[in-house]
């Protein structure tokens, strides 16, 4: 079957640095995405990565390892609106999307 | 402002009710998503649509049955619900299926309650 597993809550620091990890199984891969979804909000896109290596994007970067079957959102000066939940996703070999279940991510002052 | 609409916001209907989930898109987008998003749970792609064609199906119950009039606007209409069904039901658009990248824009999702 395909999996998507990432931690269901983490917990860090306002000005802090954090990782949200991602590994994968899937039938094909075309593409992984990161969203983010404040509380009662539609997901927004974070970022996509195809080929391994970082993608930074201002304050995030993500990573992709495809042998490895990973990938990471790093989030650095982490700000209070930061505080919401983060999806990872991979397109498979259909390019459907199969989506993890989130990490919510608490920033505390 | 994500360019995706999606009404009602909030629905709550008994489960002989028929009731239709609306969505449209302004981004100009070929494809559009129905997605279920239950508490703790991934996101369960339900329905796709690619230049109004249905491309996918993921063994939805048939109480749900969707309709795309044309490529900006998306319906689920709902009968005879089950109150597992209870969930947030979200629109999503994107340029095309299975071009690099095509992010997905998300609506603000319908949060129904089957009772």
């Amino acid at each position: 079957g395909q999996n998507i597993d990432q931690p269901t809550e983490m917990t860090a620091t306002e000005g802090a640095i954090v990782q949200i990890n991602c590994t994968y199984q899937t039938s094909g891969f075309n593409g992984l995405f990161w969203y983010q979804q404040h509380a009662g909000e539609a997901p927004t896109f974070l970022s996509y990565n195809v080929l391994d290596g970082l993608e930074e994007k201002g304050r995030f970067s993500s990573f992709l390892s495809r042998s490895k079957g990973y990938s990471y959102l790093l989030l650095k000066e982490l700000q209070m609106k930061d505080s919401a939940s983060y999806l990872c996703a991979v397109r498979d070999s259909n390019y459907q999307l199969i989506w993890g279940a989130g990490t919510k991510l608490i920033i505390k002052p | 402002e994500t360019g995706v609409t999606q009404t009602p916001r909030h629905l709550v209907m008994g489960m002989t009710n028929k009731k239709s989930l609306k969505c449209e898109q302004h981004l100009g987008h070929n494809a559009m998503y129905w997605y279920k998003q239950s508490a703790k749970k991934p996101l369960e792609l339900m329905f796709v649509y690619n230049f109004k064609e249905q491309t996918e199906n993921n063994s939805v119950p048939s109480r749900f049955s969707p309709e795309c009039p044309n490529s900006s606007h998306l319906f689920l209409h709902l009968h005879t619900l089950q109150p597992e069904d209870s969930a947030l039901y979200l629109c999503a658009s994107s340029q095309g299926v299975s071009g690099d990248s095509y992010e997905q824009y998300f609506g603000p999702g319908t949060r129904l309650t089957v009772t």
